[in-house]
């Protein structure tokens, strides 16, 4: 079936550093690729999307790739502010999918330093 | 436009009672899909509902139910709690959900059953 992994957390970076988040998946067909984040005591935020290879989704200074050949959708930012402090997940919607079930990773904690 | 809002916030209740959650979608979204967050499982989907049909169903047993109206507001009903059903429960709406499709989260209920 599908799946999503994402690369163990925490995440400590020191404020203005590069973020690297690792994302891989299990899918047939082309499923469509959504970040999504979570600030502690809410609900998700939707940050970016991909719907087909080599598409870039871009978000208030955060982007990822749709890789086709390699199934990964890695999350990236130049430079990571404290306020980015979050849960970030994940997550993709089957290529052959009518229904909205979104598969998660396990997501990823960053704590961004001052 | 207002966002999707989840009622109540928190919940406490003890085994063997039942509860019921409520989701308001995003004006003129059809789809409502509900996912159960724990620490130990992470997110998982429960449902997805279409047009007042359930869509999509995920794994869980059948004390978990859910429903929608005409006017694409989603309840999701939990028969004799167990422990294990304590979680942060989910809404998303979509416009028509599936491939492609950003599904956007409410802030969730915190329900705690003692």
């Amino acid at each position: 079936g599908n799946s999503v992994t994402q690369m163990e957390g925490p995440v400590t970076l020191s404020e203005e550093a590069f973020l690297t988040i690792n994302c891989t998946y299990t899918a047939t067909g082309y499923p469509s690729l959504f970040w999504y984040v979570q600030y502690p005591g809410e609900g998700l935020q939707l940050l970016l999307k991909a719907t087909k290879a080599d598409d870039k989704g871009s978000n208030k200074g955060f982007e990822a790739t749709y890789r086709k050949e390699t199934t990964s959708f890695h999350l990236e930012k130049g430079s990571v502010q404290v306020s980015d402090s979050a849960v970030y997940f994940c997550a993709l919607i089957g290529g052959r999918s009518n229904t909205g079930k979104l598969i998660f990773g396990q997501g990823t904690t960053l704590q961004v330093k001052p | 436009k207002a966002g999707v809002t989840q009622t109540p916030r928190y919940l406490i209740k003890t085994r063997g009672q039942q509860v019921t959650l409520s989701c308001s979608p995003i004006s003129g979204h059809r789809s409502v899909s509900w996912y159960q967050q724990t620490p130990g499982q992470g997110l998982q989907f429960l449902f997805e509902y279409f047009s007042e049909t359930q869509r999509n169903k995920g794994n869980f047993p059948g004390r978990f139910s859910g429903r929608q109206f005409s006017n694409s507001r989603s309840e999701m009903n939990v028969s004799t709690l167990e422990l294990g059903d304590s979680a942060l429960y989910l809404c998303a709406s979509s416009l028509v959900g599936g491939w492609g499709n950003e599904q956007f989260f409410g802030p969730g209920t915190r329900l705690t059953v003692l």
